[in-house]
């Protein structure tokens, strides 16, 4: 497609349910990003994935988080037993090429634990 | 990544020109400055980079100082639509691979 697209725009769950969250990068785009964004602050980073090389998973806040990247395409952000400080929006960003090129990101996935 | 500093927030008039500042002292010679910017309930939008030269796109102009401790990042016509926060970056060629989001500028455009 022509941008980064993310699904669901907005989720609703109950504390302690899983939750799985879809980024499709722009076509052709090697990088892939994770961030969230909690109501009113900076952007947070998660996870970044690199063509075939192993993701870097430095910014992921716990072990409840986990994320993959198939065929070097689609991602998917995956949180366990969800807590309510898991609310926030969650933003994924591709780039062709990581240094050199700037981030296009979605428009999020807006996650609310109740 | 080298750190920026940035205003907190800044107003401009419609239609006006508005200049946002950045310092990043610590910069190393090989990092590139990124800005974007963030409209409301939306994700960050890329805006325009450059390394050592001033740069033009359609969105902006970025101007970077000689010694690249600092830049200016230069929209030449406000409009309502450009409210939004504005972040400064630097990007090494060399260190951790994910783009640092400060706290940015929030622009108000005052019709």
């Amino acid at each position: 497609g022509a941008g980064v697209s993310q699904s669901p725009s907005n989720k609703v769950t109950e504390k302690g349910k899983d939750v799985e969250l879809r980024c499709d990068p722009i076509s052709g785009h090697t990088a892939l990003y994770w961030y969230r964004q909690s109501l009113g602050q900076g952007l947070e980073f998660l996870i970044y994935f690199q063509g075939n090389s192993a993701p870097d998973k430095s910014g992921l806040p716990s072990d409840r988080f986990s994320a993959e990247r198939t065929g070097g395409s689609v991602s998917t952000l995956t949180i366990q037993r969800t807590q309510q400080e898991d609310s926030a929006v969650y933003l994924c960003a591709s780039s062709l090429y990581y240094r050199e090129q700037g981030y296009t990101f979605g428009s999020g996935t807006r996650l609310t634990v109740v | 990544d080298a750190k920026t500093t940035q205003p907190n927030s800044m107003e401009s008039n419609e239609e006006e020109p508005v200049h946002l500042p950045c310092n990043h002292s610590t910069i190393s010679g090989t990092d590139y400055i990124h800005w974007y910017r963030q409209l409301p309930s939306q994700g960050p939008e890329y805006v325009i980079h450059g390394l050592t030269s001033n740069v033009n796109n359609r969105m902006a102009s970025l101007a970077i100082a000689e010694d690249r401790k600092s830049s200016t990042l230069i929209l030449h016509r406000a409009t309502l639509r450009d409210a939004a926060v504005y972040y400064c970056i630097l990007r090494s060629q060399t260190g951790a691979n994910n783009l640092f989001f400060g706290t940015g500028t929030r622009l108000t455009v005052i019709p």
